[in-house]
């Protein structure tokens, strides 16, 4: 099973609603991962977690706020988001961080800020 | 840091012929080069990858080829269906670095 599931599959929120994403993997995967995907564009890095501890921020703005309650399951957080926020965000896990370990993405949250 | 390059961002193949997608990486410590397809409205599917180790990998109708001295590697596609029709992603990495995305390549397989 090679399944990361992510919830919402699509979510509307306002510029001033706050909101959380969810993302789920049961693969024993330590390392897990927030892209951002805008249409025709590659996924952008956001943030790592390895062994439930933030790893990388590639430069996120404070809005987003990651968190990784155990080591299954991953949250973003979002709040006071502006409308160039919108975009498809994917939950990635893998065995290990580095190494070149096979990293499965979830199918995303389609995200739409109004 | 690594940049991954990818030609050609379209490609349009009839069913049942052979398509073929290539990409370069800078960083010559880079060792593991995974390959994705992504449907519309769906995430990116890992399909193949090969590490530095290796010249040729190959899974039923896809292989990947990897010239560590040139530093480029490609995924071919034989005997294209119209399910193959989609966006693939090539990536590289090296040791405790991120993924590096090549930009896409969006494939479609006329019938």
């Amino acid at each position: 099973d090679t399944e990361v599931t992510q919830t919402p599959k699509h979510l509307v929120m306002g510029m001033t609603n706050k909101k959380s994403l969810k993302c789920e993997q049961h693969m024993g995967h330590r390392a897990m991962y927030w892209y951002k995907q805008k249409a025709k564009k590659p996924p952008e890095l956001m943030f790592v977690y390895s062994y439930e501890k933030l790893s990388i921020n590639e430069s996120v703005p404070s809005r987003f706020s990651p968190e990784c309650p155990n080591s299954s399951l991953l949250n973003l957080h979002l709040h006071a988001l502006q409308p160039e926020d919108s975009a498809l965000y994917l939950c990635a896990s893998s065995q290990g961080w580095g190494g070149g370990t096979e990293a499965f993405f979830g199918q995303g949250t389609r995200l739409t800020v109004v | 840091g690594e940049n991954v390059e990818q030609h050609p961002s379209t490609l349009s193949v009839q069913e049942g012929d052979s398509a073929v997608i290539k990409c370069t990486y800078s960083d010559s410590a880079s060792n593991y080069f995974p390959w994705y397809k992504q449907e519309l409205g769906k995430g990116p599917q890992l399909i193949i990858d090969i590490r530095s180790n290796v010249g040729e990998k190959k899974d039923q109708r896809i292989a990947v080829t990897l010239n560590k001295t040139a530093k480029h590697f490609s995924l071919h596609i034989t005997e294209t269906q119209p399910e193959d029709s989609a966006v693939y992603f090539c990536a590289a990495s090296e040791g405790n670095t991120p993924l590096v995305f090549g930009k896409g390549t969006r494939l479609s397989v006329i019938a």
